[in-house]
């Protein structure tokens, strides 16, 4: 079974771009989640999809956005990138039941953002 | 509001030394769930374990326990002769519960880098 994965793997941008990140979940799984990795913040969540709906939100600002297609894969957009946004971007995949879920995620390897 | 932290930024052990990895949660809720990832060097989260805040019942999975103690807020990790296969950085997680299940929105602790020397 194919795992989780994320495109591109590596990428540099310089501030005032924007960014797109993308992400095939596990075959089956309909929940995406995007979290942010930083050395000083740790690991934060960014938001979760279900059903191209978008189920929880994290605390970030508007810049950070996301969508889900009907076949489940994700993406997340940046916009007006900033040096601060420099993270380890995973994704994470999970068969949520409609209902609840099971905080049982399937990450991804991650896209590692640089921005100069 | 709701925080995990793993006090323990690093740890250094021998090939087949036991180490435990603490984990202290805060949460205002009743009902809640706990977990541990591994992080490897190659990047991505590898779910190890689950609990609820129910089921304070002590779980062995090969070289694997967890010591999960309401009263003292604790689920504690411990590797029993480690390997050095097991070096990773270890992270405890915490999340609410919603619709009769956990969610997906995990609230991670710091992580404990764990380095096992052969």
């Amino acid at each position: 079974k194919a795992g989780v994965t994320q495109t591109p793997r590596y990428l540099i941008k310089t501030r005032g771009q924007q960014v797109t990140l993308s992400c095939s979940p596990i075959s089956g799984h309909r929940s995406v989640s995007w979290y942010q990795q930083t050395p000083g913040q740790g690991l934060q969540f960014l938001f979760e999809y279900f059903s191209e709906t978008q189920r929880n939100k994290g605390n970030f600002p508007g810049r950070f956005s996301g969508r889900q297609f009907s076949n489940s894969r994700s993406e997340m957009n940046v916009s007006t990138l900033e040096l601060g946004d420099s993270a380890l971007y995973l994704c994470a995949s999970s068969p949520r039941l409609a209902g609840g879920g099971t905080g049982e995620l399937f990450f991804g390897e991650g896209s590692r953002l640089t921005v100069l | 509001a709701q925080k995990v932290t793993q006090a323990q930024t690093e740890i250094s052990v021998v090939e087949k030394e036991d180490v435990t990895l603490d984990c202290v949660y805060e949460t205002r809720d009743t009902t809640y769930y706990l977990f541990w990832y591994k992080q490897p060097p190659s990047g991505e989260l590898v779910f190890l374990i689950r609990r609820n805040s129910f089921d304070e019942q002590n779980e062995i999975s090969g070289r694997y326990s967890w010591n999960f103690q309401k009263s003292t807020s604790s689920f504690n990790f411990t590797i029993t002769a480690s390997q050095v296969v097991d070096s990773a950085v270890y992270f405890c997680a915490l999340s609410e519960a919603r619709y009769g299940g956990a969610t997906n929105k995990l609230i991670f602790g710091t992580g404990t880098l764990l380095a096992v020397q052969p």
